[in-house]
Formats: structure tokens, C-alpha cells, sequence
């Protein structure tokens, strides 16, 4: 059974950077054609991609924020973790991370986590 | 530049069929998309992934009420049967090489 779990502050304040945690069970990112995303949704608006890593450490940003993202994984811990800097109130929004096989259900987010709202404010 | 367009909303009664439409835009018809349902104030939960010749792959645990559909570039979720718990936000996601991941804007379904 797959399941994801994020971690994080949940109240940051402007210009600072913002730091989640993924930790998810139930698969290894080791294992060829798995990616675990991140994706965003700010409240009451639709969701927006923001980040991918491959199981070969291959990293995917969305163009608009790639200059504030960084995504790494550390394999052992079954672990992925996003961060973004200069942190504004737009940026106020629910993070989740999602997983992907390429090899079975192709590039789509087939589990997701739960979600966690993070604030931006002064 | 893709675009994936959702009506923002729709509503059907009790026990009635709906049919959902996510329509691709420029260079991407062809795409293969996934829908994805949002339960209030849950995470969203992936449905199936439609291809551009109508075949469908459901994940795991989605009823047979749930099927999709496709024609140009129009993807399709069709819901037979609606429950109340049916009610829910679902959004089209689509990727490819340049684009990467991109969702639609959501169509908020009530069941009446």
C-alpha cells in the first residue's frame, strides 16, 4: 500500500525559505520509472505543479519558479524534500507530494499525500 | 503553451449520469490525461488516466459508476449512478516533454 506524508512549518514568514518533507512507504524511489512530485494548490484555486524527481535523481521544475525550487531525495530514508526560497503571501497554499510510475501508469500522479496548508505572514 | 479548459462547475440529481469535459488545446489533442477527484478539504485522488483513443485505466478501488471517454480533443469523465459523496472537485492533468505537468482549473460538481 502506497502511501505519502508531508511535513513542514506551517507558518513561514516573508522572504523566508520554506522546507518540506515527504516521507512516504509502501514503494522505493530507487526502483526505475518511480517519481514522487510536488504540487500546490492555494486556497480555493487549482492545483499547480511545481517539482519532480526521478528514481535516477533526474529533477523536473515548473519554469515559472524553477529560480526558487530545489527538490532532492535520500533514498534510505524513503524521503523527498522540497525547498523554496523568498517566500511571499502568494505563496500561501496547501503542498502535496504525489507518486508517479512511468512504467505503469505513465507520467500521472496515481497516490498523493493528505496535504499541508502553509502560511505565509508577517 | 497548453491549455486544459474545465467548465467551472456542474451539477446532476441523485441517482443521474454526468459527463465531465476537459478540452486540450493547441499542439497537445493528442495527449492522454488523468482525472483526479477532490473530496472537501481532502487531498485529490487519482481516478484514471484517459488516452486519446478513448481507453481508460482506473486506479486502484474506483468503482465501475466511474469511466472515461474521448473524442478530438476532448476528455471525458463520465459518473453513472451519482452518489452524494460524489460530490467533489475533479481536475485533468495532462504532461509531455515540454510542458511537463499541467492541470486543468477544476470543475466543482454538485449533486442535487
Amino acid at each position: 500500500q502506497i502511501t505519502l506524508k508531508e511535513s513542514g512549518p506551517t507558518l513561514v514568514k516573508p522572504t523566508q525559505t520554506l522546507t518540506l518533507t515527504c516521507t512516504f512507504s509502501g514503494f522505493s524511489l530507487g526502483t526505475r520509472g518511480v517519481g514522487v512530485g510536488w504540487i500546490r494548490q492555494p486556497p480555493g484555486k487549482a492545483l499547480e505543479w511545481l517539482a519532480l524527481i526521478y528514481w535516477d535523481d533526474d529533477k523536473r521544475y515548473s519554469p515559472s519558479l524553477k529560480s526558487r525550487l530545489t527538490i532532492i531525495k535520500d533514498t534510505s530514508k524513503n524521503q523527498v524534500v522540497l525547498r523554496m526560497t523568498n517566500l511571499d503571501p502568494v505563496d500561501t497554499a496547501t503542498f502535496y507530494c504525489a507518486h508517479l510510475n512511468i512504467l505503469t501508469t505513465g507520467h500521472f500522479f496515481d497516490f498523493w499525500g493528505q496535504g499541508m496548508l502553509v502560511t505565509v505572514s508577517s | 503553451q497548453i491549455v486544459m479548459t474545465q467548465s467551472p462547475s456542474a451539477s446532476a440529481s441523485l441517482g443521474a449520469s454526468v459527463k465531465l469535459t476537459c478540452s486540450l488545446s493547441g499542439g497537445y489533442t493528442s495527449n492522454a490525461i488523468a482525472w483526479h477527484q477532490q473530496l472537501p478539504e481532502k487531498g485529490p485522488r487519482f481516478l484514471m488516466k484517459v488516452n486519446s483513443d478513448g481507453s481508460h485505466t482506473k486506479g486502484d478501488g474506483i468503482p465501475d459508476r466511474f469511466s472515461g471517454s474521448s473524442s478530438g480533443a476532448e476528455r471525458y469523465l463520465t459518473i453513472s449512478s451519482l452518489h452524494s459523496e460524489d460530490e467533489a472537485d475533479y481536475y485533468c492533468q495532462t504532461w509531455d516533454t515540454g510542458i511537463h505537468w499541467v492541470f486543468g482549473g477544476g470543475t466543482k460538481l454538485t449533486v442535487l
